[in-house]
This record gives structure tokens, sequence and C-alpha cells, in this order.
């Protein structure tokens, strides 16, 4: 059960596009469409972004986008903003009937 | 409204115990995978373990020690602690999971629990 690869930190102006990955093996990632993620402002709990891979839950934005290929999943975000300045944390299911966490990745906004 | 509030953290000595708490309202409790993430000071997010029904699973790393149950009469999800660890200093938080899907959609405030002597 290692944690999910992540960058520790991306950074992109304000409009721009940036994507952050996330890498796991054959038995998470590449082995089932259960990829999640998660935005988290400081001192706040996390909030669902983007689950199954690709699906947005009601109200989130649709700049937020994700994709899998492989053992490697990605979450863009499009037109950044401000508000985006926040860690991101990826997760996925396990052949082992378990979840595992990516390890985060704090985005700066310029 | 769909709503988790957490209870029952606290200070607690090296090699003690603590149960923590998630009260859930505003969904059918039952019907939901149910889970335990924690998160220590400064540091990302741990999936710690999940119940539906009788079926649970647990991170290996803490097997043995920590128990998660659930009482659907309550509307109730615990989780038991045992010899605790400095180390498992963190913000406990409860959340559930849409059935077939990986959308844990909603998240508790956490309950922080500090293992400290």
């Amino acid at each position: 059960q290692s944690a999910l690869t992540q960058s520790a930190s991306v950074s992109g102006s304000p409009g721009q596009s940036i994507a952050i990955s996330c890498t796991g093996t054959s038995s998470d990632v590449g082995g089932y469409n259960y990829v999640s993620w998660y935005q988290q402002h400081p001192g706040k709990a996390p909030k669902l972004m983007i689950y199954d891979v690709s699906n947005r839950p009601s109200g989130v934005s649709n700049r937020f986008s994700g994709s899998k290929s492989g053992n490697t999943a990605s979450l863009t975000i499009s037109g950044l903003q401000a508000e985006d300045e926040a860690d991101y944390y990826c997760s996925s299911y396990t052949s082992s009937s378990t979840w595992v966490f990516g390890g985060g990745t704090k985005l700066t906004v310029l | 409204e769909v709503q988790l509030v957490e209870s029952g953290g606290g200070l607690v000595q090296p090699g003690g115990s603590l149960r923590v708490s998630c009260a859930a309202s505003g969904f059918t409790f039952s019907s939901y995978w149910m889970s335990w993430v924690r998160q220590a000071p400064g540091k990302g997010l741990e999936w710690v373990a999940n119940i539906k029904g009788d079926e649970k699973h647990y991170v290996d790393s803490l097997k043995g020690r920590f128990s998660i149950s659930r009482d659907n009469a309550k509307n109730s999800l615990y989780l038991q602690m045992n010899s605790l660890r400095v180390e498992d200093t963190a913000v406990y938080y409860c959340t559930r999971r849409l059935p077939g899907t990986s959308s844990r959609d909603y998240w508790g405030q956490g309950a922080l629990v500090t293992v400290s002597s």
C-alpha cells in the first residue's frame, strides 16, 4: 500500500492551465477507473473535485478535468484563478480492496 | 442536508486508547460505505479504514490496533484506536462514499487526536 506519487509543487499564472500527475501501479491507478481528486485549502476538510477518473461532481467548475493513461492519472485546471491555490490529492482503489492517496501537490497561483 | 460530525478527539498518552465517533444525518446511512481518513499535522491524507455492513478493510500499517464499526440504528460511525503512538497524532476525518464509485463526496470537519506524554 505505497502512496501514489505526485509532484510536490506546481505553479501557474492566472488564466493559464496546469496539470498535476499521479503515478501508481497496475494494482491501483492502472487497474481500476476509481481515481479521484481532492482540493484542500489550509485548515479545511478536503473537497471532492473529480471522481472515477474524469467525472465532475455537481457544483465543481468545468475548469477542472481528469484523465488517465496507463498507471498515471492527471488533473488539469484551466483558466487558473487565485482561489485554486490549494493542496491537491489523488486517490485510487487498490487490488487489496483498500484505498491509497497520493502525497499531495501544492498549487501556487503566481 | 448531508452532515458528518466527528467527536471524541483529544489528548491521550502513548499506549492509551481513544474512540472517535461520527454522527451522520441527511442521507440513508446504512446504504453507504463509510471511511476514516487521517492527516498528520503538515502532512498528506492517509486512508485508514472503511466499512459497509459486515465488510471492513484497513490500511495494513494499522491492522490490529485500530477497529472500525458502525451503528446503523444510530447513524453513527466509530473508530476505536488502541496502543496509540505519537505518530498517530492527526486530524481524523469521517467520509462517505457513493457505492460503486470512487466518489468520497462528503467529509466531516475532522477530530484532532493528539498522542503525547
